[in-house]
């Protein structure tokens, strides 16, 4: 059963700069996982943030970005306002037939 | 504006089955990629499976957890996208999300989900 494993949780100060990985129980991902990110606030559906690896959608917001860090996927987030404080999801695809969530980071803004 | 809206959660017994549905508006439903992601209370997000744009197969991969006692399906005619659930268990109590493919990946957008609860 393959594991997509992120932070529980980070803390971060405003203005700072903080990055969430996500790695995978099947070796070090690539941009062949075409990895995706994902935010969603307490009691509000999931929004998406970055599709394969880097990419932003229309309404990401610049302070976002996607990379690929030291065998994992990684979304850096820069100048950190407070209302980026939610839980961040990364998936992963595997064979182009299955995709797998990691389970979640809780970013906290302090 | 881009919507997905989903309808048809509910309280089923276990072993029991619901068919849940998402109505699409704002986008051509028929060039999409559609899938399903579920939400157990308090937990992270699992995908269930995804439905490929007919011109691409019309095909369907599902999660291990759920293949063989959940069907997706779409009605490009009525820009609507399915999920039909049986042998229904007390784990697969969740929000159900429904999400769309616009061409850049697989869920570009969410539905705000429906709520689904097996128990006896």
């Amino acid at each position: 059963q393959t594991v997509v494993t992120q932070e529980p949780s980070l803390t971060v100060s405003p203005g700072g700069t903080v990055t969430l990985t996500c790695a995978s129980s099947t070796g070090a991902v690539t941009s062949d996982y075409y990895p995706n990110w994902f935010q969603q606030k307490p009691g509000q559906a999931p929004r998406a943030l970055i599709y394969s690896t880097s990419n932003k959608h229309s309404w990401t917001p610049a302070r976002f970005s996607g990379s690929l860090l030291g065998g994992k996927a990684a979304l850096t987030l820069s100048d950190v306002q407070p209302e980026d404080e939610a839980e961040y999801y990364c998936l992963l695809y595997y064979g182009g037939a299955q995709a797998v969530f990691g389970g979640g980071t809780k970013l906290t803004v302090l | 504006e881009v919507q997905l809206v989903e309808s048809g959660g509910g309280l089923v017994k276990p072993g029991g089955s619901l068919r849940v549905s998402c109505a699409a508006s704002g986008f051509t439903f028929s060039n999409a990629w559609m899938s399903w992601v579920r939400q157990a209370p308090g937990k992270g997000l699992e995908w269930v499976g995804r439905i490929k744009r007919k011109s691409d197969g019309g095909t369907t991969d599902y999660a291990a957890p759920v293949n063989g006692r959940f069907t997706i399906s779409r009605d490009d005619s009525k820009n609507t996208l399915y999920l039909q659930m049986n042998s229904l268990k007390t784990e697969d109590t969740a929000v159900y999300y429904c999400t769309a493919g616009l061409g850049f990946s697989d869920m570009d957008v969410w539905g705000k989900g429906t709520t689904v609860t097996v128990s006896s």
